[in-house]
């Protein structure tokens, strides 16, 4: 089973402060993404990566950045961590498509509930 | 840009009987693939059904199938025999064939299972 792991599942930062969300998956995947998650407004990503180093934005980037030096591994980084920052972040990892139909649906890990106060 | 509504924040069934949730989507492109994502209490987001755009027939996973009406950008997930544990937030969800693999969510529904 695929296994997608996330740092923290609750964190409390302060305004201002550098926070850091690790995200790992143990099945060779070379997708990786960061979401959001708020009531209402669903899920919204922030920024993928389908390859060591490389990164794309999302739809909201603004305020996060993120890292991925080896290819489990996928970091999002709250460089000034601010109160609209507050919410469910959650990770994902799919598997490149060309490898067969089917195999793009993404897995997530459990979540990690940021509040910034 | 591809956006996804789900316009039922919270729906309702007696265990045991039938629910269905709607979802509708708007794209220009031919080609994509439809998701429905189950995330219960505990918050882990799993995948319950797929659906790829160029197939007419609609996906079934045991209890849980789509009507997908391609036309109509219209994609409903229903569950038959609703059982406690189907009690959770559902996401459905966009996704090109192409490019970019990132999903475009719906907003949810929540959805109660009554014993």
């Amino acid at each position: 089973d695929v296994k997608v792991t996330q740092s923290s599942r609750y964190l409390v930062k302060r305004t201002g402060e550098k926070v850091f969300l690790e995200c790992v998956q143990d099945m060779d995947h070379e997708n990786m993404f960061w979401y959001r998650q708020d009531p209402g407004l669903g899920l919204r990503l922030i920024y993928f990566s389908y390859d060591v180093k490389m990164k794309e934005k999302g739809d909201i980037p603004e305020g996060y950045s993120v890292s991925r030096e080896k290819k489990e591994r996928f970091s999002l980084i709250l460089e000034s961590a601010s109160t609209n920052q507050t919410s469910m972040y959650l990770c994902a990892s799919s598997l490149w498509p060309h490898r067969g139909v089917g195999e793009e649906t993404q897995y997530f890990g459990p979540g990690t509930r940021l509040l910034v106060l | 840009a591809q956006t996804v509504t789900q316009s039922q924040p919270e729906m309702s069934v007696q265990e045991a009987e039938t629910v269905t949730l709607s979802c509708t989507y708007d794209t220009s492109e031919s080609d994509y693939y439809l998701f429905w994502y189950k995330q219960p209490p505990s918050r882990q987001m799993i995948l319950v059904i797929r659906q790829e755009a160029y197939k007419q027939q609609n996906a079934t996973e045991n209890r849980f199938s789509v009507n997908f009406q391609k036309a109509a950008k219209s994609f409903s997930l229903k569950i038959s025999d609703s059982q406690l544990g189907d009690a959770a937030m559902y996401f459905c969800a966009y996704r090109s064939a192409g490019g970019a693999q990132k999903l475009v969510f719906g907003q949810g529904t929540r959805l109660t299972i009554n014993p």
